[in-house]
């Protein structure tokens, strides 16, 4: 069964640092979502991605943030200076539509650590 | 802004008894959908079953099975002959009809006992 695919699984990174996190969305999907978790509390939406451009943020997807489909395959968020409040489970989702009776499949999620 | 909550932060159930695990939603949308994710030890989410707010029945799937009230704006999720495999983290989540943003409650851990 096809599945989203996320890699790093863990990563650590000093405060300031940039990060790249990498998303392989289902192959015939056309909307792309990132979510992050937070430990201990909930999940929460940052952005949705469609035709090469964000449909819809959060406010905290500010502009320390930034998506991006470089290739045909992946789908990435880049934190531009991470700093101490990003330490958190970050989840790439995709759906081969936006209709409501589209799901979103979750990938495994990147765990970020910053010091 | 819509909200979601759950008031259980974790349930236990003995293996093959029945469960059930609460959540309330908040929306001043008639269009919306309601979701429930498990998130097991490995940490992808998984969709479990989903529930159209137009619709009046109430959404089965296998073992799962959700009540929906409208009104009451509340949507449980119900499992019957509970499984180890069904230990998890159990979110629910909320979709209005015209956006893809889904909005999650905080979780509900559930142990499963052998």
């Amino acid at each position: 069964e096809p599945e989203v695919t996320q890699t790093p699984s863990h990563q650590v990174t000093q405060m300031g640092q940039e990060v790249i996190l990498r998303c392989v969305p289902i192959s015939n999907h056309l909307y792309f979502y990132w979510y992050r978790q937070i430990l201990g509390q909930k999940v929460e939406f940052l952005v949705s991605f469609y035709n090469n451009e964000i449909s819809e943020k959060s406010e905290i997807f500010d502009d320390q943030f930034s998506v991006e489909r470089p290739d045909g395959s992946n789908f990435t968020l880049k934190i531009r200076s991470t700093k101490l409040e990003d330490s958190a489970m970050y989840f790439c989702a995709s759906s081969e539509g936006s209709g409501p009776q589209e799901t979103q499949y979750f990938g495994p999620g990147t765990r970020l650590l910053v010091l | 802004a819509q909200t979601v909550t759950q008031s259980q932060p974790e349930m236990s159930v003995q293996e093959a008894e029945t469960v059930t695990l609460s959540c309330t939603y908040d929306t001043s949308e008639s269009d919306y959908y309601l979701f429930w994710y498990k998130q097991p030890p490995s940490r992808q989410m998984i969709l479990v079953i989903r529930q159209e707010a137009y619709k009046q029945q109430n959404a089965t799937e296998n073992r799962f099975s959700v009540n929906f009230q409208k009104a009451a704006k509340s949507f449980s999720l119900k499992i019957s002959d509970s499984q180890l495999g069904d230990a998890a983290m159990y979110f629910c989540a909320y979709r209005r009809g015209y956006g893809n943003k889904l909005v999650f409650g905080a979780g509900t851990i559930l142990r499963v006992k052998s």
